[in-house]
């Protein structure tokens, strides 16, 4: 199975930067993924990882480092609308390949 | 447009009774799942499906059943439900290759009371 860590919640203003960590434990990494979930809704895929280096989405970029169990997730030119949940979840390479999904951030954008 | 759907979107029963959650999807996508969601928790698997007739259970499975009867329906049953049931459930599905990213349907605001 995994072990995997997020901060609970995190503030941030309209138009700054903000990035929201992973830090995972694996037998057999096998790539890692990012949702969005506002408040009542479903998640909403972000990104996907396997491979080290940086992945580039308009305004989202996630970035990983399989060595270090680590990723965050950079959300550039913040609007209120990013307010939401930022899950994090990480599959094996145990026979299912199904990713299991860590507690989420909340991520509050004020004006 | 391709989609995941859930009925009921709400529900308030009572302890003891026996629930179903269906879910339906127009993805033509093999895999299925269904998840809760408490707060604080984070999505936790409960079923999950990779073809028509294939069961699987997840993280926790106690108190729950399914049944994936064709590719595009896959329900869940609650066959005594209980207070600690309540929570928010969420369907979802994904391509067979890897990598593929999961597709959720709205979810299901489970209340027993």
């Amino acid at each position: 199975g995994q072990n995997i860590d997020q901060p609970t919640e995190m503030t941030a203003t309209e138009g700054a930067i903000v990035q929201i960590n992973c830090t995972y434990q694996t037998s057999g990494f096998n790539g890692l993924f990012w949702y969005q979930q506002h408040a009542g809704e479903a998640p909403t895929f972000l990104s996907y990882n396997v491979l080290d280096g940086l992945e580039e989405k308009g305004r989202f970029s996630s970035f990983l480092s399989r060595s270090k169990g680590y990723s965050y997730l950079l959300l550039k030119e913040l609007q209120m609308k990013d307010s939401a949940s930022y899950l994090c979840a990480v599959r094996d390479t145990g026979g299912s390949y199904i990713p299991t999904f860590g507690r989420g951030t909340s991520l509050i954008v004020h004006p | 447009d391709a989609d995941v759907t859930q009925t009921p979107r709400n529900r308030i029963t009572k302890t003891g009774k026996r629930i179903m959650l269906e879910c339906s999807q127009t993805k033509g996508h093999d895999r299925m799942y269904w998840y809760r969601q408490d707060p604080g928790l984070g999505l936790r698997l409960i079923y999950y499906s990779f073809d028509v007739k294939d069961i699987n259970k997840g993280e926790i499975s106690d108190g729950y059943s399914v049944s994936r009867q064709a590719q595009a329906k896959f329900s869940l049953s609650l066959e005594s439900a209980i207070p600690n049931q309540t929570a928010l459930y969420f369907c979802a599905t994904s391509r067979t290759s890897a990598g593929n990213e999961q597709f959720f349907g709205p979810g299901t605001r489970l209340t027993v009371l």
